[in-house]
């Protein structure tokens, strides 16, 4: 059962563009949201997070946004740089019940020249 | 660098044999966690300690276990080793075992011949 899903596992934008990335749940209990990205060979590093509370937080190039009726938040990189290119992982949690996150599969962003 | 480190980077064992993983999260944080990435997969959450105790737990097999110690370093152990538990296994760390953002480790390879 995926309660966090990313759809697109990959995506390709050019430098410059705006890159979004997708996530899906499916647990509405869910009151905090994450997202990390990856590169090869280290461990995930947080990127911007959300609160239920929220629909909007933005950090630099990074906004997420946070739909809790459709149970979606899309995450927001303009303008994407090559450096951007990573494994982008989408995270949530319940935290009224434990500590751990759920993370979604990750969707892959190459940013071209 | 997150200041979580791991131990080793990579292990090579057979089918039925028994490893441990090492973990020491970011100096002053008190919770550990310990996630699981398998091939194409997203990362699942197998346990976290907090100071020292079991705080929660998720989808980890009996054949595992895992323990902090007082110097809040982890160790996470696998026995009864199977093809199937090939994977990368990250370590994460927080201050007070909320959600706000965890660090990650680089993680561990593990490869089950």
């Amino acid at each position: 059962d995926q309660q966090v899903k990313q759809n697109s596992p990959s995506l390709s934008v050019q430098e410059g563009r705006i890159s979004i990335l997708n996530c899906d749940y499916t647990n509405s209990m869910f009151d905090y949201f994450l997202w990390y990205k990856k590169y090869p060979a280290e461990g995930p590093t947080f990127l911007i997070s959300i609160s239920s509370i929220k629909d909007k937080n933005e950090d630099g190039r990074f906004t997420v946004f946070l739909n809790k009726s459709a149970k979606h938040l899309s995450l927001h990189i303009v303008p994407s740089q090559p450096g951007d290119s990573a494994v982008y992982f989408c995270a949530a949690s319940a935290e009224i019940n434990t500590d751990k996150l759920i993370f979604g599969t990750g969707t892959r962003l190459q940013v071209f020249p | 660098d997150s200041g979580v480190t791991q131990t080793p980077k990579h292990l090579i064992t057979a089918t039925g044999q028994r490893v441990t993983l090492r973990c020491s999260p970011r100096s002053g944080d008190l919770s550990v966690y310990w996630y699981q990435q398998s091939l194409d997969q997203g990362l699942q959450f197998l346990i976290q300690y907090y100071n020292g105790e079991e705080r929660a737990k998720g989808n980890i097999l009996e054949r595992f276990s895992a323990q902090q110690f007082p110097d809040l370093h982890s160790e996470l152990n696998l026995s009864s080793l199977e093809l199937g538990d090939s994977a990368l296994y990250f370590c994460a760390s927080s201050v007070e075992g909320t959600t706000n953002e965890q660090f990650f480790g680089p993680g561990t390879r593990l490869t089950v011949l």
